[in-house]
């Protein structure tokens, strides 16, 4: 089983559009991530929820929207997309959020999201 | 603002080589990790670093951690074709909110 599974895999959409990525963790873990990746390989952080909440919030075009469920579970939606989102989006998962433990993430194997 | 250096950014070496990739970061941390990433593909976990004076090894790839420094280190020994890949460290800062900040990533290419 595919321990961080986002859906799908490639996305090849309009300017303009609104689209969704899918993300689930079958791990137990209590933290989810998104970041994106660009076209340079930089890895940023976007969002991080701790059991449903909302705990980083970077600086992210209120275009993306994320949201969890519940703890196995954080999409990501983007209104209106332009071509400067074109990149990977990569979800992850950790086993605890805060605290002085470990923080190792795991990834989901992305979503290459191309706006034309 | 944290922030995390590598270098070099590219890297390409014959096989049977042995080199160093180096990751600086700018604020008190003793977490620190190496991922791998092959072209396409997903981040792998390599190596987490928890302590001062934390060594990690695994085949030819050997991972410290020199928190009074700032500075980690990822050495391969005798390269092989198969280490070609992308690695990136992250780190989590001491102070704030767990947010995981990765360095700028190496492009490892190995040469037969």
């Amino acid at each position: 089983d595919t321990a961080v599974s986002q859906t799908p895999k490639y996305l090849v959409t309009q300017m303009g559009n609104d689209k969704s990525i899918k993300c689930e963790q079958n791990l137990g873990h209590d933290t989810m991530y998104w970041y994106k990746q660009d076209s340079k390989k930089f890895l940023k952080i976007m969002f991080s929820y701790n059991n449903k909440e909302l705990i980083i919030n970077e600086t992210v075009p209120n275009r993306f929207s994320p949201k969890s469920p519940d703890k196995a579970h954080l999409n990501l939606h983007i209104n209106s997309l332009e071509l400067g989102d074109s990149a990977v989006y990569f979800c992850a998962s950790s086993r605890v959020g805060t605290g002085p433990l470990n923080t190792e993430a795991f990834f989901g194997q992305g979503t290459r999201l191309t706006v034309v | 603002e944290l922030k995390v250096e590598q270098n070099p950014l590219f890297l390409s070496m014959q096989e049977g080589k042995n080199y160093t990739i180096y990751c600086n970061y700018s604020t008190t941390s003793d977490r620190l990790y190496w991922y791998r990433q092959d072209p396409g593909k997903s981040l792998e976990s390599l190596f987490v670093l928890l302590s001062n004076g934390a060594v990690k090894q695994e085949g030819r790839l050997m991972a410290s951690l020199d928190t009074k420094a700032r500075l980690s280190t990822l050495h391969i020994t005798a390269a092989v074709h198969d280490l070609s890949a992308t690695y990136f460290c992250a780190v989590v800062s001491n102070f704030g909110n767990e947010k995981l900040t990765f360095g700028t990533g190496t492009r490892l290419t190995i040469i037969p």
